[in-house]
C-alpha cells in the first residue's frame, strides 16, 4: 500500500505570498491532519479533516486554512506569509472510524522557506 | 489538558550501548501511545505504541510499556546501532478525539 505523499517537497516563497500544499493520504483512510513543525516550536497540531469537515482544529492564526476533497485528499493553503511561517510541514493520515484513537501515518513533508 | 514531557537531549550514545529516552505525560481520558522516530530530511515513522495501561510496545528491538500508575512511556532499546540514530518523539492521543499532542523530541546519535 502506498504511503502518504506531499507536494511538493520543497518550496520557497517570498512574504506576503500565499501556498498551496498538498497532500495525499493513504488509500481508505478518511482522516487528514496537518502538523508545522520548526526548531523552536516542535510539532504543532494545525487541524484534522474527516470526510470533508474539519473536525479539530489547533491554535494557528486565520491565515492557515485547509480543505479536504471527497477522495480524501487535502490541501493547506497558507495567505500572507510571513518569515515565521519557515517551517516543515508534515500531513498524517489515518482510517479513524469513529471518535476513538487511531495510529496516524506521516508524509515526508513539504519544507517551506519564507524570504 | 493533555501533554507530553520527553528527556531532553542530544543524547550520544556509542554502538551497542543500552539507551532509555524517558516519556512522561498527562492526559484526561485514556490515552493510547506512541513512538515515533524521525530520520534527517524524513516525515515522522511509527516505532511503536499501546493503547492501554501495562501494554508494551515493541518493534526492531526497542520496547515501551505503558504505565498508567507513573504516567509514563519509556523508550528503550538494549543495543543501539548507528543506524538508530534519529530524532524520537513520544505522542499520546486522547480518546476523546484524534488529535495527537507530541513531546519535543529526543536527539540521538550512536557512534561506531
Amino acid at each position: 500500500k502506498a504511503g502518504v505523499t506531499q507536494t511538493p517537497r520543497y518550496l520557497i516563497k517570498t512574504r506576503g505570498q500565499q501556498v498551496t500544499l498538498s497532500c495525499s493520504p493513504i488509500s481508505g483512510h478518511r482522516s487528514v491532519s496537518w502538523y508545522q513543525q520548526t526548531p523552536g516550536q516542535g510539532l504543532q497540531f494545525l487541524f484534522e479533516y474527516f470526510s470533508e469537515t474539519q473536525r479539530n482544529k489547533g491554535n494557528f492564526p486565520g491565515r492557515f486554512s485547509g480543505r479536504q476533497f471527497s477522495n480524501s485528499r487535502s490541501e493547506m493553503n497558507v495567505s500572507t506569509l510571513e518569515l515565521g511561517d519557515s517551517a516543515l510541514y508534515l500531513c498524517a493520515s489515518s482510517f479513524r472510524d469513529s471518535v476513538s484513537t487511531d495510529t496516524q501515518y506521516f508524509g515526508p513533508g513539504t519544507r517551506l522557506t519564507v524570504l | 489538558g493533555n501533554s507530553v514531557t520527553q528527556m531532553e537531549g542530544p543524547v550520544t550514545l556509542s554502538e551497542e550501548a543500552f539507551l532509555t529516552i524517558n516519556c512522561t505525560y498527562t492526559a484526561t481520558g485514556y490515552p493510547s501511545l506512541f513512538w515515533y522516530v524521525q530520520y534527517p530530511g524524513e516525515g515522522l515513522q511509527l516505532l511503536l505504541k499501546a493503547t492501554k495501561a501495562d501494554d508494551k510496545g515493541s518493534n526492531k528491538g526497542f520496547e515501551a510499556t505503558y504505565r498508567k500508575e507513573t504516567t509514563s512511556f519509556h523508550l528503550e532499546k538494549g543495543s543501539v546501532q548507528v543506524s538508530d540514530s534519529a530524532v524520537y518523539f513520544c505522542a499520546l492521543s486522547s480518546n476523546t478525539g484524534n488529535q495527537f499532542y507530541f513531546g519535543t523530541g529526543t536527539s540521538l546519535t550512536v557512534i561506531p
